[in-house]
């Protein structure tokens, strides 16, 4: 257990479903990101929030929608996705926006778009 | 943003120590180089973070030459257990982390 607690781990949803993922972390940690790791690639970082406030982006497809109600929880709502977003998906919380403590990472969400 | 280049695998006799390398050539001043271990279907877990010269903790040392155009994870007497793809990551102070496709390392009985 890291202290980030990601939920589900696995979910397989249709292209028309309207699911989300939930991350959780008690560490006090001020920022939270989501990142996406497909198969053979690199991880990707998808959305970063500092102090609840969306700061970076990607250029992440809007049928990805992320939520930071308070610094201990994000969430990213899915919708009308595609086989090719089929991935894990990892929640991650570090002290600051630096990192210069480290990150410390769920274990992740393991989608399947069918 | 600093990009890593890292060997794509390496294999290693358990018991052995294991030397990782990373090359990070636009290092900039404020960048430190932090490494992680990624188990599949894991997140990956932070091993180590230093700036310069030599780091050491429990599980790890971190070398960084002082150009710190490089720097080489050390892991004393490498167990099953460490089979797992090992990242080098130099990171700004934006809160972005670059990874790369990682070093993955087999550990042989």
């Amino acid at each position: 257990e890291t202290g980030v607690t990601q939920t589900p781990r696995h979910l397989v949803m249709g292209m028309t479903n309207k699911k989300s993922l939930k991350c959780e972390q008690h560490l006090g940690h001020n920022a939270m990101y989501w990142y996406k790791q497909s198969a053979k690639k690199p991880l990707e970082l998808m959305f970063v929030y500092s102090l609840e406030e969306r700061v970076e982006n990607n250029s992440v497809p809007s049928r990805f929608s992320p939520e930071c109600p308070n610094s201990s929880h994000l969430f990213l709502h899915l919708h009308t996705l595609q086989p090719e977003d089929s991935a894990l998906y990892l929640c991650a919380s570090s002290q600051d926006r630096g990192g210069r403590l480290g990150y410390t990472f769920g274990s992740g969400t393991r989608l399947t778009v069918v | 943003l600093a990009k890593t280049t890292q060997p794509i695998s390496m294999d290693s006799y358990e018991g052995q120590e294991v030397n990782i390398t990373c090359s990070h050539n636009n290092i900039a001043t404020n960048d430190y180089i932090t490494w992680y271990q990624q188990f599949p279907s894991q997140g990956p877990r932070f091993i180590i973070q230093g700036y310069k010269t030599k780091v050491t903790n429990e599980v790890a040392s971190l070398f960084i030459p002082a150009d710190r155009k490089s720097s080489t994870l050390s892991l004393p007497r490498v167990s099953l257990s460490d089979t797992a793809v090992y990242y080098c990551l130099v990171g700004a102070l934006l809160g972005r982390l670059a990874f790369g496709k990682g070093n993955q390392v087999v550990v042989i009985p």
